[in-house]
């Protein structure tokens, strides 16, 4: 089945650690977006990506880095400099390289939580 | 800068019942409104996509409407049932939102509840 993959679901971070969330996509998509989502807010864009060995920050980048080495590949990583990292955050992809008039597809979502 | 507000924030119907979702944005220069569904811890499922030069699009027992020149978007439910009983998203993309090209906006969702 073609979708994207989120991993892990949850995941814990102790203050001043880094992580990082896996986002896979096997829909051909050219473009690929971090979101997060916090409670009685809406989505904001942290990373997106349009094109393999490309990436921009969004609206939010400050505390994460991305990288986009493979077509299918973008991962996420939350830094120690993210002061409330604490959010449920949610992968998407499109075609063919913007939303302009293509469809954004999302994947299941990671929760992390500092401890 | 483009703002997106869905109103109501929170709707409980009773099953069986034709319901309306308002969604409103401030810039009408847009290229497409996209509808989403998220069921709780749930990622985003689309739902449907309009693009500008359309005015409305229909799957299954959903149809969205789109009047750009009001800044206006509606979707609508028919003959609801309890397993649409979720929070409704909609969400716009634009030129440059915010410095970055293509981004979707995105409303705090109507969070919906139908009742058996």
């Amino acid at each position: 089945d073609g979708g994207i993959t989120q991993s892990p679901k949850y995941l814990f971070r102790k203050e001043g650690q880094n992580v990082t969330l896996s986002c896979e996509q096997n829909l051909n998509h050219d473009a690929m977006y971090w979101y997060r989502q916090d409670p009685g807010q809406g989505l904001r864009l942290i990373y997106y990506s349009q094109i393999v060995n490309d990436f921009q920050k969004g609206d939010i980048a400050e505390g994460y880095s991305v990288s986009r080495e493979k077509k299918e590949s973008f991962p996420l990583t939350v830094t120690s400099a993210q002061k409330n990292p604490t959010a449920f955050y949610l992968c998407a992809s499109s075609r063919p390289g913007s939303f302009m008039n293509t469809e954004a597809f999302f994947g299941q979502g990671t929760r992390l939580t500092v401890v | 800068k483009q703002e997106v507000t869905q109103i109501p924030a929170a709707l409980s119907v009773p099953e069986g019942e034709n319901l309306v979702l308002n969604c409103s944005f401030t810039d009408s220069a847009i290229y497409n409104l996209q509808w989403f569904r998220q069921d709780p811890g749930k990622g985003l499922t689309s739902l449907l996509l309009i693009q500008s030069s359309q005015r409305e699009q229909t799957s299954g027992r959903l149809n969205a409407s789109l009047d750009k020149s009001s800044g206006r978007s509606t979707l609508y439910i028919a003959a609801s049932q309890p397993g649409d009983s979720a929070t409704y998203l909609c969400a716009v993309s634009g030129r440059s939102y915010g410095g970055s090209q293509g981004n979707l906006i995105f409303g705090k969702g109507t969070k919906l509840s139908v009742k058996p």
